[in-house]
């Protein structure tokens, strides 16, 4: 089983700053094949990220998703107010499909 | 555009099975995969399995030995059954599609969520 680790836990940023969240595998996830959600509060996670660089449909482009190989990278360029929630990244290399434990972006 | 809405008693008592439908509007269950995703509350998600329109299925190891899941082309419905459930089972259970292909099993988009219960 692929065990991803996000850091940090909990990012504290205002708006209009830039945010880098990281997801590292503990292998190699094969092909790119690691997807970045967003979840608020009461709300299911929504597709960000697939393939660690394609933006889903309907995402600004401030949503920007990096890395291959153990290390993945998703950057928020221009923090909106909106978007302070919890971060998940998902790959889908190998099965089962995993999820890392999430990184909380809070407004500072 | 599709939706799925997730269906099922919100509180089972230990020991007893967990029964959810997922209902698919607005698109054909056909030529996807469908998945049961849970959340427990505060905490984060764990893919449960995932059945393909024509009834194969992958499910994880950590819960193979108590999860059936099942598809109802006719009705666009897929169903997750967990058996001896216990309190460690409580959580917001969704369901979510994937694309057909290699490298597609990302899932877009996912129900609202239903919250299960397990207590006596």
């Amino acid at each position: 089983e692929i065990v991803l680790t996000q850091s940090p836990g909990t990012l504290s940023l205002s708006p209009g700053e830039g945010a880098t969240l990281s997801c590292r595998a503990s292998q190699s996830v094969t092909s790119n094949y690691l997807a970045w959600y967003q979840q608020k509060p009461g709300q299911a996670p929504r597709l960000l990220i697939y393939g660690a660089s394609s933006r889903a449909t309907g995402i600004p482009d401030r949503f920007s998703g990096s890395g291959s190989g153990t290390d993945f990278t998703l950057t928020i360029s221009r923090l909106e107010p909106e978007d302070f929630a919890v971060f998940y990244c998902q790959q889908y290399s190998s099965s089962p499909i995993t999820f890392g434990q999430g990184t909380r972006l809070e407004i500072k | 555009q599709v939706q799925l809405q997730e269906s099922g008693p919100g509180l089972v008592k230990p020991s007893e099975t967990l029964s959810l439908t997922c209902t698919v509007s607005g698109g054909s269950i056909s030529s996807y995969y469908w998945s049961w995703i849970r959340q427990p509350p505060g905490k984060g998600l764990e893919w449960i399995g995932y059945i393909h329109y024509s009834g194969s299925t992958n499910y994880n190891p950590s819960l193979k030995s108590r999860v059936t899941i099942s598809v109802d082309t006719s009705n666009n419905q897929f169903s997750l059954k967990l058996s001896s459930v216990t309190a460690a089972d409580t959580a917001v259970y969704y369901c979510a599609r994937s694309k057909e292909g290699s490298g597609r099993r990302w899932f877009d988009p996912w129900g609202q969520g239903t919250l299960v219960t397990v207590s006596s």
